[in-house]
């Protein structure tokens, strides 16, 4: 079974540009959460979905960051316009459905590593 | 509110010693407690996690951890550490609403 998918792997861009960032559930998951790993700020939680909803966006940095769900086994986080700043990694989990319990296992995708010139 | 603390960003072992990594919790509600771990490159990976049935918990490639709620910890250990050991080790708290909470990580050098 293939586990989370993430697009592009890596992306170079200019300050300004737009970036938008791809993820594929595993089959079967509900529950997707999109996370930032920088080396100053470790591994932040941005936004999480469950059935599609977003739940918590509280830790979306600004209004340049937004993030989809068009369907349920789909999410996009587009950065508009970036900053070099938002250079990170960024990974998106899926959970086959957090809101039934906490104790469900987050199986993360391989990240994308992102670079703002 | 929860929270986790890691001590120790960085560990060393040499090859065949015991490894110990340390994970102190804080929080709320009865926890959830995870460790995950992160080779280069790669995303997390759940090693194991606590979710208040046994208080040792045994997880993959030969580690386990021990929740102790009186310390507030759940603590990493395996045995005899290996080459293919060496990762950043994440230790994270969930419950009640909260989804995870992740520490700042601790990266595991082995030593031949």
């Amino acid at each position: 079974d293939a586990g989370v998918i993430q697009s592009p792997r890596h992306e170079v861009t200019e300050m300004g540009q737009e970036v938008t960032l791809r993820c594929k559930l595993i089959s079967g998951h509900n529950s997707l959460f999109w996370y930032r790993q920088t080396m100053m700020r470790g591994l932040e939680l941005l936004i999480y979905f469950n059935n599609n909803v977003p739940i918590d966006d509280s830790g979306m940095p600004e209004d340049r960051f937004s993030a989809k769900m068009p369907n349920a086994s789909f999410s996009t986080l587009k950065i508009q316009p970036s900053e070099p700043r938002d250079s990170a990694v960024y990974f998106c989990a899926s959970s086959p459905n957090w809101a039934g319990g906490a104790q469900e296992t987050q199986y993360f995708g391989p990240g994308t590593r992102l670079l703002v010139l | 509110a929860q929270s986790v603390t890691q001590l120790g960003s960085h560990v060393s072992v040499s090859e065949g010693a015991l490894v110990l990594l340390r994970c102190n919790y804080s929080s709320s509600v009865p926890p959830y407690l995870f460790w995950y771990v992160q080779y280069p490159n790669q995303g997390l990976q759940l090693l194991l996690k606590y979710t208040s049935a046994a208080t040792l918990v045994k997880g993959i490639n030969g580690f386990e951890a021990e929740f102790k709620k009186s310390e507030t910890s759940f603590h990493l250990t395996k045995p005899s550490a290996h080459m293919s050991d060496a990762a950043e080790y994440f230790c994270a708290v969930s419950g009640g609403n909260t989804p995870l909470v992740f520490g700042k990580g601790t990266r595991l050098s082995v030593i031949a």
